[in-house]
């Protein structure tokens, strides 16, 4: 059962524009929640998190977004470079294991 | 500072052998995590060890066993492989088991 989900596989944007990028959860233990993003060749690289006790966690361009009621996060990239083209992997945790989605890919057209 | 390192980065075995895959953790780190990613998939988390313990396991057989040594490295290894074996094989290290992880670049294995 996947109990993290990304249901867009893939994303386009214009450089400049806002990027968002959609998780949705089922599992109301998680307490942590993390972007990875990867290029290809390469393991995932950690890109921002937030706990359960915040909604809304900010770092330069990046911003995630935590409805708990709604047990659904997002990612925004305001604005979009062509270096962030990649796949973003959410991951939840509520402890030890942390659980991924299948990743959405992310082109930001220049 | 040296992050994770994984070795091998590429390797091909067939049906029914054996598979180590090594890892070692970024500098400070005490816990490592091992990963399967399926192509188009997630990663799936395999164990994590800590104190060369395992703490927890994920959905995988027996044919999956790990170890740590004292420096915090880890190994992986894989018995009477199958062909869906064949994934991209991630280590992450991280302190404790709270916090974010820091990935290798994986071992991706190919079984034939």
């Amino acid at each position: 059962d996947q109990q993290v989900k990304q249901n867009s596989p893939s994303l386009s944007v214009q450089e400049g524009r806002i990027s968002i990028l959609n998780c949705d959860y089922t599992n109301s233990m998680f307490d942590y929640f993390l972007w990875y993003k990867k290029y290809p060749a390469e393991g995932p690289t950690f890109l921002i998190s937030i706990s359960s006790i915040k909604d809304k966690n900010e770092d330069g361009r990046f911003t995630v977004f935590l409805n708990k009621s709604a047990k659904h996060l997002s990612l925004h990239i305001v604005p979009s470079q062509p270096g962030d083209s990649a796949v973003y992997f959410c991951a939840a945790s509520s402890g030890n294991q942390f659980y991924f989605g299948t990743g959405t890919s992310l082109t930001v057209i220049p | 500072d040296a992050g994770v390192t994984q070795s091998p980065t590429h390797l091909i075995k067939t049906r029914g052998q054996q598979v180590t895959l090594r890892c070692s953790p970024k500098s400070g780190h005490d816990t490592v995590s091992w990963y399967q990613q399926a192509l188009g998939q997630g990663p799936q988390f395999i164990f994590q060890y800590y104190e060369e313990e395992e703490r927890q396991r994920g959905n995988f057989p027996d044919r999956f066993s790990g170890h740590q040594f004292p420096n915090y490295s880890s190994e992986l290894n894989v018995n009477a492989l199958l062909l869906g074996d064949s994934a991209l094989y991630l280590c992450a290290s991280s302190l404790g088991n709270t916090g974010e992880l820091f990935f290798g670049e994986g071992s991706r294995l190919t079984v034939l």
